[in-house]
């Protein structure tokens, strides 16, 4: 079956351009979750979707960073007015767990990544 | 405040040779713990966990190691294989926090033939 898709794989900006960046999730899959890596860093937690609804936006570095998936499937994740410290890879990943069970985690609950939008911001 | 550390940024070993990858970790809320895979312009690839429950998961090649005493978790990959090379990620996570992840700066492995 497809694995997580996300679209553009590149994307250069000028500094002050707005970008939005797609993710499709695995099929079925209930969580979607945004990560920014910075070169020669691990993925930094930026925000989780559970269906449609955000249950933890903490991670988002500032107001201009906004991700929405308003039907519960695809997401977008939208940046305005970028800096240069912007510039990252962006990776989306989803899974089948759902929040707030009470059930210890399984095999569920592991997060499939797409191949991330590389940004530049110029 | 770095979490979760990966001290060595890069290993080289010989094929057939054991790989172990290193990680610490100071949270102590941490009950999840994976390891992934990552090649270059690819995402990260899951590939084994442990639960604080447990000190050991077994996978073919593949097994992690946990000392909750000393936040430590180790992968060790036996035989390495060429195929193997690539940055290996040190991930864990919290209950209370759902499931997101909190990752470590990666280690590049590379297997020499």
């Amino acid at each position: 079956g497809a694995g997580v898709s996300q679209s553009p794989r590149y994307k250069v900006a000028k500094r002050g351009q707005d970008v939005a960046l797609r993710c499709d999730p695995i099929s079925g899959h209930v969580s979607l979750f945004w990560y920014q890596q910075a070169l020669g860093q691990g993925p930094e937690f930026l925000t989780y979707f559970q269906n449609e609804a955000q249950l933890d936006k903490s991670g988002l570095p500032s107001d201009r960073f906004f991700a929405e998936r308003p039907e519960g499937s695809v997401s977008t994740l939208k940046i305005q007015r970028t800096q240069q410290e912007d510039s990252a890879v962006y990776l989306c990943a989803s899974s089948r767990a759902r929040f707030g069970l009470a059930s210890r985690r399984a095999s569920t609950d592991t997060q499939y990544f797409g191949p991330g939008t590389r940004l530049t911001v110029l | 405040d770095q979490q979760v550390k990966q001290n060595s940024p890069s290993l080289s070993v010989q094929e057939g040779r054991i790989s172990i990858l290193n990680c610490d970790y100071t949270n102590s809320m941490f009950d999840y713990f994976l390891w992934y895979k990552k090649y270059p312009a690819e995402g990260p690839t899951f590939l084994i966990s442990i639960s604080s429950i447990k000190d050991k998961n077994e996978d073919g090649r593949f097994t992690v190691f946990l000392n909750k005493s000393a936040k430590h978790l180790s992968l060790h990959i036996v035989p390495s294989q060429p195929g193997d090379s690539a940055v290996y990620f040190c991930a864990a996570s919290e209950e209370t926090s759902g499931s997101r992840l909190t990752f470590g700066e990666g280690t590049q492995l590379t297997v020499n033939p």
